[in-house]
């Protein structure tokens, strides 16, 4: 089946460290996104990419860094300069990021805490 | 002003009632995008339905209806009969263009919280 994946579902991460989130589409989607959502908000925008070898920043893009080699995957990471990391993070394609009229397609999601 | 705003944040329903849940955007594009999304406990969100801001006819898929209203920036969505499962967090998004700006933005709602009691 097409879709989705992110990984892993849950993800504690040490004061000073970095971790990485997987994102993984099969859906031959052209563009994708990263969103945070905190409890009670929606989802904020920290980085999206409508071709491979480009990305562009969202609204919260400090603390994030993202690479974009190959069509299938936007793995995300959340360096030690993000102070708040603690949130779910989504991953989402579209078949195109131009056109607006796209619908986007979510993954499960990943937990991030701070031990 | 935000640019999504859910008016409701959160709602009980007893089940079988008919609950709508109401959205109202705000934009100076001409040609946006409207969507509704749900996002069940499993955390994943589900694409539901998209308006094109130049088609105003209201939509039905079963028990979920949706009203667009152009004049009063409302994108308001009905579940009829409404379930057990229907449970969950509905986001409404608005994908539209800043002022000079050539790419679409999606931007959401904050959520309302649907809550369907047996």
């Amino acid at each position: 089946d097409g879709g989705i994946t992110q990984s892993p579902k849950y993800l504690f991460r040490k004061e000073g460290q970095n971790v990485t989130l997987s994102c993984e589409q099969n859906l031959n989607h052209d563009a994708m996104y990263w969103y945070r959502q905190d409890p009670g908000q929606g989802l904020r925008l920290i980085y999206y990419s409508q071709i491979v070898n480009d990305f562009q920043k969202g609204d919260i893009a400090e603390g994030y860094s993202v690479s974009r080699e190959k069509k299938e995957s936007f793995p995300l990471t959340v360096t030690s300069a993000q102070k708040n990391p603690t949130a779910f993070y989504l991953c989402a394609s579209s078949l195109t990021g131009t056109g607006g009229n796209q619908p986007q397609h979510f993954g499960d999601g990943t937990r991030l805490s701070i031990l | 002003a935000q640019k999504v705003t859910q008016v409701q944040t959160e709602i009980s329903v007893v089940e079988k009632e008919d609950v709508t849940l109401d959205c109202v955007y705000e934009t100076r594009d001409t040609t946006y995008y409207l969507f509704w999304y749900k996002q069940p406990p499993s955390g994943e969100l589900v694409f539901l339905i998209r308006r094109n801001s130049f088609d105003e006819q209201n939509e039905i898929s079963g028990r979920y209806s949706w009203n667009f209203q152009k004049s009063t920036s409302s994108f308001n969505f009905t579940i009829s009969d409404s379930q057990f499962v229907d449970s969950a967090v509905y986001f409404c998004a608005l994908s539209d263009r800043n002022p000079g700006a050539g790419s679409y933005q999606l931007t959401f709602g904050k959520g309302t919280k649907l809550s369907v009691i047996p």
